[in-house]
């Protein structure tokens, strides 16, 4: 009965290599996000969808792709990957368009080697 | 746009004690606010949310204080326990915009 789960929960890979990242929350929210943190844990907010339309597209490069087949889903897939992409990604879903309280997914620990 | 909250700060304190984890926000025009607990390997967790109509909310052993006219937020964590050891933020919404998370301050309980 897990609100928010987000899978895998580990990925380990080469750089250059291709992967995606499913989130799906069966809260019946209308907007999800995905954030990046950092070693530092810093949360950045990387993308927002509402209804499965984008509302929120930071500065990310465009190796990052999400995806999202119906409001219920948001996955993220990222090309070419780098060292530097490698953090914790964390899938969250909310009532509402934006800033209302976020349910957090327990996150995807990404490595590149 | 400046951030809540730049830096990861560690708060230690003896188990029973009371904690004080602190927040300055930027944006005099927020209107609504987070705490949020993240422990080791797991995503944020809600606490608490209070918005700027409020100066003060309570919950279960935690009450968050807000002081907007020095744009400070504050979590109160009472008899802290060791598993309230985790890394809190804070989060702050201008109305119509999303949430702005803090960089979080760690917190350590010591038996």
């Amino acid at each position: 009965d897990t609100a928010v789960s987000q899978t895998p929960k580990y990925l380990v890979t080469q750089m250059g290599n291709d992967k995606s990242i499913k989130c799906e929350q069966n809260l019946g929210h209308d907007t999800m996000y995905w954030y990046k943190q950092d070693s530092k844990k810093f949360l950045k907010i990387m993308f927002s969808y509402n209804n499965k339309e984008l509302i929120i597209n930071e500065t990310v490069p465009n190796r990052f792709s999400p995806k999202s087949p119906d409001k219920a889903h948001l996955n993220l897939h990222i090309n070419s990957l780098e060292l530097g992409d490698s953090a914790v990604y964390f899938c969250a879903s909310s009532q509402g368009v934006t800033g209302e309280r976020e349910y957090f997914g327990a996150g995807t620990r990404l490595s590149v080697l | 746009g400046e951030s809540v909250g730049l830096h990861l700060p560690t708060l230690s304190v003896q188990e029973g004690d009371n904690s004080i984890i602190n927040c300055a926000y930027s944006n005099s025009a927020s209107d609504y606010f987070i705490w949020y607990k993240q422990e080791s390997g797991k995503g944020p967790q809600f606490i608490i949310d209070i918005r700027s109509n409020m100066d003060k909310r309570q919950g279960q052993r935690v009450t968050v204080l807000l002081n907007k006219t020095v744009k400070h937020l504050s979590l109160q964590i009472a008899a802290t326990q060791p598993g309230d050891s985790a890394v809190y933020f804070c989060a702050e919404r201008q109305a119509g915009n999303m949430l702005t998370f803090g960089g979080g301050t760690r917190l350590m309980v010591k038996p």
